[in-house]
């Protein structure tokens, strides 16, 4: 069975543009939840989705948002792209919306 | 928030010898995971600890969560080069900042 896919795999974009990121969950998980993780930290929260309703949103701006489509696939969308969104962006599934989580290998924005 | 610590930050050690890395809160958890997670790829679910004494075996890898399930270790004996990677520790939505452990041979 296939795992969590992301894609793009890499991305360079500059600033003030905006981006799309899209997952595709394990085969039959509702859940979808997308991380930022900057160089030497751990993976920070930024949206849970259950059956295509947002269960969850961390601490950040306004520019990101995000999506889930009801085949269960997801997006996240960045706009106004800043040098501090440079990041690995992971996406999670789980069947039930609770841990565990499998995750992606994540999508490797640079914003120049 | 649930603030989750771990310590130490970065560990070197020579193959062969034992290691023990550490999660703490001053919350109390329904659950841990613990991942590991290697240059460019996603973090790979390793344990999910449930209740507190809990002690879970992954070959040599020992896992315990708190009695009162506010933290957690991992332990490793005879490290190998393949153990080498970041592990992170998680709650429900939060992670640690994670363990780089560098294991030579």
């Amino acid at each position: 069975d296939a795992g969590v896919t992301q894609s793009p795999t890499h991305l360079i974009k500059t600033r003030g543009q905006h981006v799309t990121l899209r997952c595709s969950p394990i085969s039959g998980h509702k859940s979808v939840s997308w991380y930022q993780q900057v160089l030497g930290q751990g993976p920070q929260f930024i949206f849970q989705y259950y059956e295509k309703e947002e269960r969850g949103r961390g601490n950040f701006p306004d520019r990101f948002s995000a999506r889930q489509f009801p085949n269960y696939s997801s997006e996240l969308n960045v706009n106004a792209l800043l040098l501090g969104d440079s990041a690995l962006y992971l996406c999670a599934s789980s069947a039930t919306g609770v841990q565990p989580q499998h995750f992606g290998d994540g999508t490797r924005l640079s914003i120049l | 928030t649930q603030l989750l610590e771990q310590s130490p930050q970065f560990l070197s050690i020579q193959e062969g010898e034992n290691l023990t890395v550490y999660c703490n809160s001053s919350s109390v958890f329904s659950s841990l995971q613990w991942y590991r997670q290697e240059p460019g790829e996603g973090p790979v679910l390793l344990v999910t600890v449930v209740t507190g004494g809990e002690v879970k075996k992954l070959k040599r890898l020992t896992f315990q969560f708190g009695d009162a399930r506010k933290d957690s270790s991992l332990h490793i004996t005879a490290a190998q080069p393949g153990d080498t990677g970041l592990y992170l520790c998680a709650g429900p939505r939060n992670f640690g900042k994670g363990t780089s452990l560098l294991v030579t041979p």
